[in-house]
């Protein structure tokens, strides 16, 4: 099975604050990776596909790069309403995973 | 309305058996695999079962592999969860999840949760 990695965790910021988010895979999964931010007693939703397609309705402010093994989550300006915790999941072969999840709060 | 909706948690003893039911609307089911997904309390995210959109293929994770069946009825727009050997590690809120096609920016088709139901929660306790 594909292993995936994330930091930091957590990541303490500020409103306003460029806020980046690193996942890494244990193998080459080229970009087969997805992000999910998941907000408390709620399900996940998705952000980013294919490590940098922003899913629809999904703000501008979210933005993600990488390719191979490394990839980057990252929020331009934080807004009040992005305090949650972020998945990395690899779709690149079966059974897909996902990452220990980031928990971004109030500093 | 566009959505995934889980029934059947509870609590059960440990051994026993449970249901989980996803009943699907407003899209094209019968076009879809479907997955279930777990979250135990505090925890991660954890890949439990998937069927394709014809039933035709099905995968367990290790962690369930012949305690778990997953099906589906495409007449009925619904998929199930059947959990039996339940044990506490089993505890968990799961998650009916849509696996949704896209296309990066070179044409290439990736798979990714696009659509979540709310939740089920399953408590495993003497």
């Amino acid at each position: 099975d594909i292993q995936m990695t994330q930091s930091p965790s957590p990541l303490s910021a500020s409103v306003g604050d460029r806020v980046t988010i690193t996942c890494r895979a244990s193998q080459s999964i080229s970009n087969y990776l997805n992000w999910y931010q998941q907000k408390p007693g709620k399900a996940p939703k998705l952000l980013i596909y294919a490590a940098s397609s922003l899913q629809s309705g999904v703000p501008s402010r979210f933005s993600g790069s990488g390719s191979g093994t490394d990839f980057t989550l990252t929020i331009s300006s934080l807004q009040p309403e992005d305090f949650a915790s972020y998945y990395c999941q690899q779709s690149y072969s079966i059974p897909p995973t996902f990452g220990p999840g980031t928990k971004v709060d109030i500093k | 309305q566009v959505q995934l909706v889980e029934s059947g948690g509870g609590v059960v003893q440990p051994r026993r058996s449970l249901r989980l039911s996803c009943a699907a609307s407003g899209f094209t089911f019968s076009s879809s695999g479907i997955y279930w997904v777990r979250q135990a309390p505090g925890k991660g995210l954890e890949w439990v079962a998937l069927i394709s959109f014809d039933g035709s293929s099905k995968d367990y994770a290790d962690s369930v592999k012949g305690r778990f069946t997953i099906s589906r009825d495409n007449s009925k727009n619904t998929v199930s969860l059947q959990m039996n050997s339940l044990t506490p590690e089993d505890t968990a809120v799961y998650y009916c999840v849509r696996d949704g096609n896209f296309y990066d920016t070179s044409g290439y088709m990736h798979g990714a949760f696009d659509m979540w139901g709310q939740g089920t929660m399953v408590i495993v306790s003497s």
